[in-house]
């Protein structure tokens, strides 16, 4: 699993209100990945790190934030949590410089 | 994502028997992932292509790249039980050295019948 945790496991959360996801990895990765999960759209990139302090967008990073301020933590911030943002949130890393493994997982649902 | 289509969208095979699964891609794939998740669970990395005509093999599980990078295959030998799941493809379209972006097909649910 690259040693990759991620908290809550689950979480139910209503509208409006901000969340915050953790991803959390031991083994000293450069770059980091948020994706999230949702049935007819497969997995899609919200945000990445590629070091502390450096974060970028990706495909579907609107109402999403991210900071890393340890090399072992990114986290994910809902800042008004919104229905269409139930889903599966998973983190990944990079290993090795070209592999990337994914963490277990949050099932998130917004009432 | 469009970008990445995965065929069959769903399979059930007899166990024993031997099936494909393909990925295909209009844009050159500069890396490409194959993962495989059990229902509510994570993703288990199974392989990566990156060359064309690369093939690979673990087990009984075989992933070849083409040629023109654009089309993948993943092969089961003998199916069992165990290879129950959702396989999914995932790719690095943009050619760089750092982040892997990885765009997602939608996964072929695979279903083992005995």
């Amino acid at each position: 699993d690259a040693g990759i945790t991620q908290s809550p496991r689950h979480k139910v959360t209503e509208t409006g209100t901000p969340v915050t996801l953790r991803c959390h990895q031991t083994e000293n990765h450069r770059y980091m990945y948020w994706y999230r999960q949702d049935p007819g759209h497969g997995l899609r990139l919200i945000h990445y790190s590629y070091g502390v302090k450096d974060t970028d967008k990706g495909e579907v990073s609107d109402g999403y934030s991210v900071s890393r301020s340890k090399t072992e933590d990114f986290l994910l911030t809902l800042e008004s949590a919104t229905s269409s943002q139930t889903s599966v949130y998973f983190c990944a890393i990079t290993h090795n410089a070209d592999t990337q493994y994914f963490g277990p997982g949050t099932r998130l649902t917004v009432l | 994502s469009q970008e990445l289509e995965q065929s069959p969208q769903s399979l059930i095979v007899q166990e024993g028997k031997n099936l494909t699964i393909n990925c295909t891609s209009s844009k050159t794939l500069y890396g490409l992932y194959w993962y495989k998740q059990k229902y509510g669970e994570g993703l288990i990395f199974l392989m990566m292509l990156q060359k064309g005509g690369e093939e690979k093999s673990h087990e009984k599980i075989t992933a070849k790249l083409d040629e023109k990078k654009q089309q993948s295959s993943l092969h089961i030998t003998a199916s069992q039980p165990s290879h129950a799941g959702i396989y999914l493809c995932g790719a690095d379209i943009e050619k760089n050295q750092g982040a892997q972006k990885l765009v997602f097909g939608q996964g072929t649910r695979l279903t083992i019948n005995p």
